[in-house]
């Protein structure tokens, strides 16, 4: 099955600087890769997702790249404030696999004022 | 709209015990989920639904059942809880498949003594 693996597994950034986690994937077949955001004690939510047939997408000061051959994307955020602060969690799912999504395993960005 | 609406948000049980976490839906989704979440594992699928009459295996399905008599309704069944089983439960739901968009709910945490 799909294997994700998500590094690093704790960011702490300045405020202001860029932050950048990266996730692998193991199927070459997988195709659907979102990014959910979790503050402390809430519940996952959606901030960005891309398809395999799309190098890149953007999303105010958010943006994921997707690299097939290598099999790894990235989640770029820029000019990082507070409120940034929270665990991201990336996945990958595929149609062989019925779909489903395979979750990294998070990563905890901490924003210092 | 409610969204996705789980209960109860905390729960204790004793090894052995049996229960039911509730999860609903008032946005007319055909696909529902539930995952659990434990630390450094990022979200692993349980149980999932493409509609009412319909359910399937995920990744750690053991000691869980799942029903789907409804739209709107999808409860998770513990049967005999154990230790294992602590852990923290989200219920999602997505209106075009487990690779479009999920929406979660806010969490069920269990402790297993």
């Amino acid at each position: 099955g799909e294997n994700v693996e998500q590094h690093p597994s704790t960011l702490s950034v300045q405020e202001g600087d860029s932050a950048v986690i990266k996730c692998t994937y193991s199927d070459s077949a997988s195709n659907y890769f979102p990014w959910y955001k979790q503050e402390l004690g809430k519940r996952p939510q959606l901030i960005i997702d891309i398809r395999s047939n799309v190098g890149e997408k953007k999303d105010q000061r958010i943006a994921v790249t997707l690299n097939k051959t290598a099999k790894h994307f990235s989640l770029h955020i820029t000019e990082t404030q507070p409120e940034d602060s929270a665990v991201y969690f990336c996945a990958a799912s595929n149609k062989a696999a019925g779909n489903k999504l395979t979750f990294g395993g998070g990563t905890r960005v901490l924003v210092k004022p | 709209n409610a969204g996705v609406t789980q209960t109860p948000k905390f729960q204790v049980l004793k090894t052995g015990q049996s229960m039911t976490l509730q999860c609903a839906q008032d946005m007319n989704h055909e696909y529902m989920s539930w995952y659990r979440q434990d630390p450094g594992m990022g979200l692993r699928l349980i149980h999932y639904s493409v509609g009412a009459g319909i359910t399937d295996q995920g990744e750690v399905p053991n000691g869980y059942n799942v029903s789907r008599s409804t739209t709107e309704d999808f409860p998770l069944r513990l049967l005999s809880a154990a230790p294992s089983q602590t852990s923290v439960y989200f219920c999602a739901s997505s209106r075009q498949g487990l690779d479009s968009p999920l929406h979660f709910g806010n969490g069920t945490r269990l402790t297993v003594t």
